[in-house]
């Protein structure tokens, strides 16, 4: 299975301050069709998880503009422009290229 | 609006099995894939396996071949998660999600927590 490692797993943000979540696969992403799987998750605290971004960088449907997604092969990157009260929750990476899919460790984003 | 409304929480003695139901509305149920997930308590997410609901055709992680089967019933937009020989390490939050065949795009049920205790 690929191991999709995150860093940091904690992250403490002051309001209205960027933030910044690493996503590293232990194998390429790239798919035969040429996408690369890589979705971001975020799940607040007693909610179910809700998808943010998928295939690297395109946000879904109601996902605020702070929130971006970036990176290739097998280095990837969120980020959160201006960090808002609403943000807190633990963050997960997750690849849908090889089988079966897998999600990263999950990195909690609270505030200072 | 697109809903998905799991089954209630469940107390299963070691070695007996679950079946917990995720019930779908406000979209067409054979149109999309079913996702199974499931989270220990504190700890991150797995993935399971997905049903195609239109064909019924499986797939499931390696890990959970042999334990776990998933099924649905098209004439109520119900699909099922049966999981099989539980010990301790299998309690968790079990989560059923749309997608398509190569994403979570369409939502998640709330949780099905499954406490396995003797």
């Amino acid at each position: 299975d690929v191991v999709m490692t995150q860093s940091p797993l904690s992250l403490p943000v002051t309001l209205g301050q960027p933030a910044s979540i690493s996503c590293r696969s232990s194998q390429s992403l790239v798919y035969v069709d040429g996408n690369i799987y890589l979705d971001w998750f975020q799940q607040r605290p007693g909610q179910s998880p809700r998808r943010l971004i998928y295939k690297v960088s395109n946000r879904d449907s109601g996902v605020p503009d702070r929130f971006s997604g970036s990176g290739s092969g097998t280095d990837f990157t969120l980020k959160i422009s201006r960090v808002e009260a609403e943000d807190v929750g633990v963050y997960y990476c997750m690849e849908g290229t090889n089988w079966p899919w897998t999600f990263g460790q999950g990195t909690r984003v609270e505030i200072k | 609006q697109v809903q998905l409304v799991q089954s209630g929480a469940e107390v299963k003695k070691p070695g007996a099995s679950v079946k917990v139901s995720c019930k779908a509305s406000g979209y067409s149920f054979t149109g999309n894939y079913i996702h199974w997930v499931r989270q220990a308590p504190g700890q991150g997410l797995e993935w399971m396996g997905r049903i195609n609901p239109n064909s019924g055709g499986t797939n499931y992680a390696q890990k959970f071949l042999g334990r776990v089967t998933l099924t649905r019933d098209t004439s109520i937009s119900t699909a099922y998660m049966e999981l099989s020989s539980l010990n301790s390490d299998d309690t968790a939050f079990y989560y059923c999600a749309r997608g398509r065949s190569y994403d979570l795009s369409g939502g998640w049920g709330q949780g099905t927590l499954v406490t396995v205790s003797s």
